[in-house]
């Protein structure tokens, strides 16, 4: 089984809203990603989590707070986002978040839309 | 900083054609380099991954090569199908300062294939 898991496909919420993303795995990776995508753009990292802890912010926003509850799920906090911030969120998994030969599988993405 | 260029941005081919993507990265320091396909809305399938130490990799109608030295790969697409149609990403996978691997993504090349 090779699948990555994201609820909810579509999320649609006001500027004041507090929402999660959720993505899980259960391939035994040991590291976690989260990407977004603006329209007609390449995905960009937000969070690497590797071992259930944050290893790595690419300088995101506090207004997304992500959490590794267990090394199978990985959720996305939101909260006060701006209509810029509408794109489709990805995530990913990998074995391990270091090493050469890694594969990273992607799930579906939840596309995300401010009001 | 590793950049990733794709070309072209668009293509658009009768269906039985065969055809090539170009993916360009401007550092040749990587792990290795894989190719997804995207649909729209959708989240990044990957297609073929290919170990710096390889030359190329092959998945049924689909070819790529890789020549790090040059920073370049292709993806190959025989007798394409109008199900080709899609955006496909070129990743390069790079180790920048801190040892983490990260994903570098080109910003793509959408694909139609027609009847």
């Amino acid at each position: 089984d090779t699948e990555v898991t994201q609820t909810p496909k579509h999320l649609v919420m006001g500027m004041t809203n507090k929402k999660s993303l959720k993505c899980e795995q259960h391939m035994g990776h040991r590291a976690m990603y989260w990407y977004k995508q603006k329209a007609k753009k390449p995905p960009e990292l937000m969070f690497v989590y590797s071992y259930e802890k944050l290893s790595i912010n690419e300088s995101v926003p506090s207004r997304f707070s992500p959490e590794c509850p267990n090394s199978s799920l990985l959720n996305l906090h939101l909260h006060a986002l701006q209509p810029e911030d509408s794109a489709l969120y990805l995530c990913a998994s990998s074995q391990f978040s270091t090493g050469g030969e890694q594969t990273q599988y992607f799930g579906p993405g939840t596309r995300l839309l401010v009001l | 900083k590793q950049e990733v260029t794709q070309i072209p941005a668009a293509l658009s081919v009768p269906e039985g054609e065969n055809l090539v993507l170009n993916c360009s990265f401007t550092d040749s320091a990587i792990y290795n380099l894989q190719w997804f396909r995207q649909d729209p809305g959708k989240g990044l399938t990957s297609l073929l991954l290919i170990q710096s130490s390889q030359r190329e990799q092959t998945s049924g109608r689909l070819n790529a090569s890789l020549d790090k030295s040059s920073g370049r790969s292709t993806l190959y697409i025989a007798a394409s199908q109008p199900g080709d149609s899609a955006t496909y990403l070129c990743a390069v996978r790079s180790t920048p300062g801190g040892g983490y691997n990260k994903l570098i993504f080109g910003a793509g090349t959408r694909l139609a294939v027609h009847p």
